[in-house]
């Protein structure tokens, strides 16, 4: 049954602490993406990465970092430095641009942080 | 830069009435562009996947149009159902600068009043 997970579903975080969310896809996709969504606004780009062992700064990137060692796996870490962390944060992958133009993307079910 | 625009924010139908949502983007050299359905509290569903030589792309009662010269498309529900309520996204990507990244629209929020 091939897919994207997230977990945890559910996320607290307190203050000046570190947290990692996860994210699996077992769809064999080159390219992952970390997004974040607040309410009332569209998905905004945290990070993406197009290729194992490299990934780039979306439009606010400040506050996260990632890190992308296996090509089934992409978490996030929000940061003591990420002053509004709480949101909800969605990953997606597809195949990597350049390889096949048909490339749809797919999202996990997200994982709702609040900071406690 | 690119930017993804979807109008209306919200809109608000009754049963069986056939609707037309939204969306423009800034440049046109796309590679292709996505429409997403969001359920409250949920991840994004793929609907439709046009790809930037396309017009159009049909699944059951959804088409989705693409005018990549104007920056435009369009998706249109036929016989609007209660369960088709929903938060409704697009998506394009590509864009000059924008490899890669897939450029999501605020979205349009449909009721479907039974």
């Amino acid at each position: 049954d091939g897919g994207i997970t997230q977990s945890p579903k559910y996320l607290f975080r307190k203050e000046g602490q570190n947290v990692t969310l996860s994210c699996e896809q077992n769809l064999n996709h080159d390219a992952m993406y970390w997004y974040r969504q607040d309410p009332g606004q569209g998905l905004r780009l945290i990070y993406y990465s197009q290729i194992v062992n490299d990934f780039q700064k979306g439009d606010i990137a400040e506050g996260y970092s990632v890190s992308r060692e296996k090509k089934e796996s992409f978490p996030l870490t929000v940061t003591s430095a990420q002053k509004n962390p709480t949101a909800f944060y969605l990953c997606a992958s597809s195949i990597r641009q350049g390889v096949d133009m048909n490339t749809e993307a797919f999202f996990g079910q997200g994982t709702r942080l609040t900071v406690v | 830069k690119q930017e993804v625009t979807q109008i209306p924010a919200a809109l608000s139908v009754p049963e069986g009435e056939n609707l037309v949502l939204n969306c423009s983007f800034t440049d046109s050299a796309i590679y292709n562009l996505q429409w997403f359905r969001q359920d409250p509290g949920k991840g994004l569903t793929s609907l439709l996947l046009i790809q930037s030589s396309q017009r159009e792309q049909t699944s059951g009662r959804l088409n989705a149009s693409l005018d990549k010269s104007s920056g435009r498309s369009t998706l249109y529900i036929a016989a609007s159902q209660p369960g088709d309520s929903a938060t409704y996204l697009c998506a394009v990507r590509g864009g000059s600068g924008n490899t890669g990244k897939l450029i999501f629209g605020q979205g349009t929020t449909l009721q479907v009043k039974p």
